[in-house]
């Protein structure tokens, strides 16, 4: 059974850092991107970032871009995401989730995601 | 700003059918990207309900189906339990923006 489970949440002042992780079991980690989404509070889904399965290629969203890094450890089975300069709007509910693919096509859909962690960011 | 629109709420009677709209454009939906679309109860993971437009994953039950033509596409729910109250997103991808995209989101509410 698939299993994500993020971790590294908690609360931050503004300009600080934080690295979140997701640790995933139950399938080939190595083979399938990767992608962070978050919800703020009283919010929708925002994706933040996506890895390549051979993390030669990264993408983020236009609120995160030049702050977060996204990365993976294959050997650990482990997603990461580095939170600098934190803002107030970074206050959200961070979500790993598995790239879906049907039949060896991947639609850019998400099929498993994590419970979340909960990042708050404050003075 | 999310550039797919999702009404805000819809509500049924337990048994009835109801229908999500999503409405998106040419640089995204209709530039031929699928949509798919998710359950969500807060505090807990998103669900993925339907991936490819109408595919469902196995253990979606069959109540639940998608559909999508040209810039817009719709989930529907038959047979409304009180189980299926929760919050539902569609999403695809931006090729303007290079971004995955959400809607804005629609709660489901069972009278």
């Amino acid at each position: 059974q698939v299993e994500l489970v993020e971790s590294g949440g908690g609360a931050a002042q503004p300009g600080r850092s934080l690295r979140l992780s997701c640790a995933a079991s139950g399938f080939s980690f190595s083979l399938y991107g990767m992608h962070w989404v978050r919800q703020a509070p009283g919010k929708g889904l925002e994706w933040v970032a996506i890895i390549s399965s051979d993390s030669n290629n990264q993408d983020y969203g236009d609120a995160v871009k030049g702050r977060f890094t996204i990365s993976r450890d294959d050997s650990k089975n482990t997603l990461y995401l580095q939170m600098n300069s934190l803002r107030a709007d970074d206050t959200a509910v961070y979500y790993c989730a598995k790239e879906g693919c049907y039949n060896g096509v991947c639609s850019g859909h998400f099929d498993w995601w994590g419970q979340g962690t909960l990042v708050t960011v404050s003075s | 700003q999310s550039v797919l629109t999702q009404p805000p709420s819809v509500s049924g009677a337990p048994g009835q059918r109801v229908t999500i709209s999503c409405t998106g454009s040419n640089s995204n939906l209709g530039a031929g990207y699928d949509v798919h679309w998710y359950q969500h109860l807060p505090g807990t993971a998103p669900n993925l309900l339907i991936f490819g437009d109408n595919n469902r994953p196995s253990g979606v039950p069959d109540r639940f189906s998608g559909s999508k033509s040209g810039s817009s596409a719709s989930l529907a729910i038959t047979g409304l339990q009180a189980e299926d109250e929760a919050d539902y997103y569609c999403q695809s991808y931006d090729t303007s923006l290079r971004a995955y995209v959400f809607g804005t989101g629609t709660k489901v509410t069972v009278l």
